[in-house]
């Protein structure tokens, strides 16, 4: 089975600034890594995955995301936040056998401060 | 891109009453679809995974006889919460995956917002 950890359950952030939401996973078989946001009372839209192929991984909104085996982690960046990007990430896992269930963490609170 | 679309997006019913929940891949044929429940500031929690056709497979802890779920067809799932008490209330969201597109990304529905008083 898969679990993921989001350690920080909130994070403020000043407009402008960088952020890093950190993510780490824990699985017996190889994984596909995915973070996902969600804007309030709405389902959730994927930001970027990682398949296989190169660890640093580009999405949507000028998100980037590291996967790191050794550490077993898949950090979220962003080197300059907006105030649209306030929302809840959330961290998801699946393992590589074919099923499409994916297992979340809890979800990170991303406010940015004007 | 693909939508999924989740209706209603809120529902109050009264105590003791059932309530449905649409979940339908608009432009796509979804063999399987997930049911997840959110708790407030807490995490997705999958409650079944439908499979058209077939019996879903719930998870462990969840009772198949207040979440009747049923798949149809390959572009609808439904959730059904029967004799609702405060408890179920809560967030309720759909997913579906592409028939045949092993381990790609699950698109969601926008929720349904469900309050039981």
């Amino acid at each position: 089975a898969q679990s993921v950890t989001q350690l920080d359950s909130q994070v403020p952030v000043f407009e402008e600034a960088p952020v890093e939401l950190r993510c780490n996973y824990s699985s017996s078989v190889s994984v596909y890594l995915f973070w996902y946001v969600q804007y309030p009372n709405q389902g959730l839209q994927l930001l970027l995955k990682y398949l296989s192929g190169s660890t640093l991984v580009k999405g949507i909104n000028g998100f980037e995301a590291e996967f790191n085996k050794s550490q077993t982690s898949f950090h979220l960046r962003k080197p300059s936040v907006h105030i649209s990007d306030t929302a809840e990430y959330f961290c998801a896992v699946s393992g590589r056998t074919g099923a499409n269930n994916l297992f979340f963490g809890t979800g990170t609170r991303l406010t940015v401060i004007p | 891109g693909a939508v999924v679309s989740q209706h209603p997006s809120r529902v109050i019913c009264k105590s003791g009453t059932s309530v449905k929940i649409e979940c339908r891949s608009l432009d796509f044929q979804a063999t399987t679809m997930f049911w997840y429940r959110q708790f407030p500031k807490k995490s997705l929690m999958l409650m079944a995974t439908s499979n058209e056709g077939s019996k879903a497979t719930y998870e462990q802890g969840v009772e198949k006889d207040k979440f009747l779920i049923n798949h149809a067809s390959l572009t609808l799932s439904t959730l059904t919460v029967t004799s609702a008490h405060p408890e179920d209330s809560s967030f309720y969201i759909c997913s579906a995956a592409r028939e045949g597109a092993y381990n790609s990304p699950l698109h969601f529905g926008n929720g349904t917002r469900l309050t039981v008083t």
